[in-house]
Formats: structure tokens, C-alpha cells, sequence
């Protein structure tokens, strides 16, 4: 199956600051999602990107098909953008382990 | 819509005990999924219909489990007998047919809790 890492695995950030995620594939696809699961657990979906770019309020994404990655960008992070996100590939959703994200007011 | 809707939110049992996991996918949507999030393993599917087929079930760990969709609005996952290995929090998901711009978007229930005493 498709291979999928994320990097960092751990990110704290201080209120206010901007991050990057990354997400590499190990082969070509046609779907790709980002998700943040939020401290209760719901996987909440951000992006349906799997080319090009595009954005939703503070956050957006970049995917470069290609190049077999994907970006996910946060910038003025707030306390609510805590939790994990997830990137997962292919029709049936391969997930990376996902990058833990701590936004301290 | 409401979404998808999964019952019940946490469920406590012993083992050896039958556990049956409920699901509700987004009206109008043809593929319906299975997953399962543990530390270990992290979020992995288990299995997924098309219009109420099984599709593919390599994903299932072993024949204790069982999945059905009898209909296009309910899907149900068994663990018979249930084992503490088998704590998870278990997720259906949900979209609608694949291709174009949109629709190959997989919506997740809130997941099910399951401890196994």
C-alpha cells in the first residue's frame, strides 16, 4: 500500500505563530484529505486537495502531485487549532501518524 | 444533513462478549467505510461498501469480526467474541461516488469508544 509520513510529529507553537506540515506519499494518487481530529476526537475535514492549492480562512494547502507531497499551512494559530492533523491519500484513505499540534496562549 | 451518526459514542464490555457498532452514512452517499484508530496502529480502515456490497475486507482483523449494510442508511460492525486487544475508537465514514472536483470526500461519524474490560 501507499506509504504516508508527516513531519513534524510534534509541534508546539505559542498564539499568533504560523507553521507548515508536511506530508509525503509514497506513490502517485488521486484523493488526498486533510484532517484535524480536535481534542474530543472528531476528525474534522480541512482540505480536499490533491493538486494545487487552496485556501480556508487562516489555513490553506498546497499539494505538488508530482513531487508526492502535500503542505498544510497555519498561520495566526489559536488555541482551537490544537489537536492532531492527518494527512491520508488514496480512495481508501491511507493515514500518516499524523503531526500533534499545541498552540500555548 | 446531519451527518454521519454512529451509536453508541462509547461502549464498555467484557470480554468475551458480543459488541455491535452502529452506523448511519450522509443520505445519497454510495460508499461507506470502516476504520479503527488505536496508538498502535494508528487510523487504518477495516472495510468499505459501494450500494451496500462489501467491497474489499482485507482490512478486518480476524473472523470475530463482521461487518453488514443491509440497507443504503445503516451499516453495522460485530466483534464476536470481543477481546481487550480490541479497544479502539472505531470510525464510519461516508462519501459519495468517486471523481470530480468534491466528490471524493470521505465525511467521518464522531467514532465509537470501545473498551473491553
Amino acid at each position: 500500500g501507499i506509504q504516508v509520513e508527516q513531519s513534524p510529529p510534534d509541534l508546539i507553537l505559542q498564539e499568533g505563530a504560523n507553521s507548515t506540515l508536511r506530508c509525503n506519499f509514497s506513490d502517485s494518487v488521486n484523493n488526498l484529505q486533510w484532517f484535524h481530529q480536535n481534542p474530543w476526537g472528531q476528525l474534522i475535514n480541512l482540505f480536499y486537495i490533491p493538486s494545487g492549492t487552496k485556501q480556508n480562512g487562516r489555513l490553506s494547502a498546497t499539494t505538488v502531485a508530482t513531487e508526492r507531497y502535500s503542505l498544510l499551512y497555519i498561520s495566526s494559530s489559536q488555541t482551537t487549532d490544537s489537536g492532531v492533523y492527518f494527512c491520508a491519500v488514496d480512495y481508501k484513505l491511507s493515514f500518516g501518524a499524523g503531526t500533534t499540534v499545541t498552540v500555548r496562549a | 444533513d446531519a451527518g454521519v451518526i454512529q451509536s453508541p459514542r462509547h461502549e464498555v464490555t467484557e470480554m468475551g462478549q458480543e459488541v455491535t457498532l452502529r452506523c448511519k452514512p450522509i443520505s445519497g452517499h454510495d460508499y461507506l467505510f470502516w476504520y479503527r484508530q488505536t496508538m498502535m496502529r494508528g487510523l487504518e480502515l477495516l472495510i468499505y461498501f459501494n450500494n451496500n456490497v462489501p467491497i474489499d475486507d482485507s482490512g478486518m482483523p480476524e473472523d470475530r469480526f463482521s461487518a453488514k449494510m443491509p440497507n443504503a442508511s445503516f451499516s453495522t460492525l460485530k466483534i464476536q467474541p470481543s477481546e481487550p486487544r480490541d479497544s479502539a475508537v472505531y470510525f464510519c465514514a461516508s462519501s459519495s461516488v468517486p471523481g470530480g472536483e468534491g466528490k471524493n470526500i470521505q465525511y467521518f461519524g464522531a467514532g465509537t469508544r470501545l473498551s473491553v474490560l
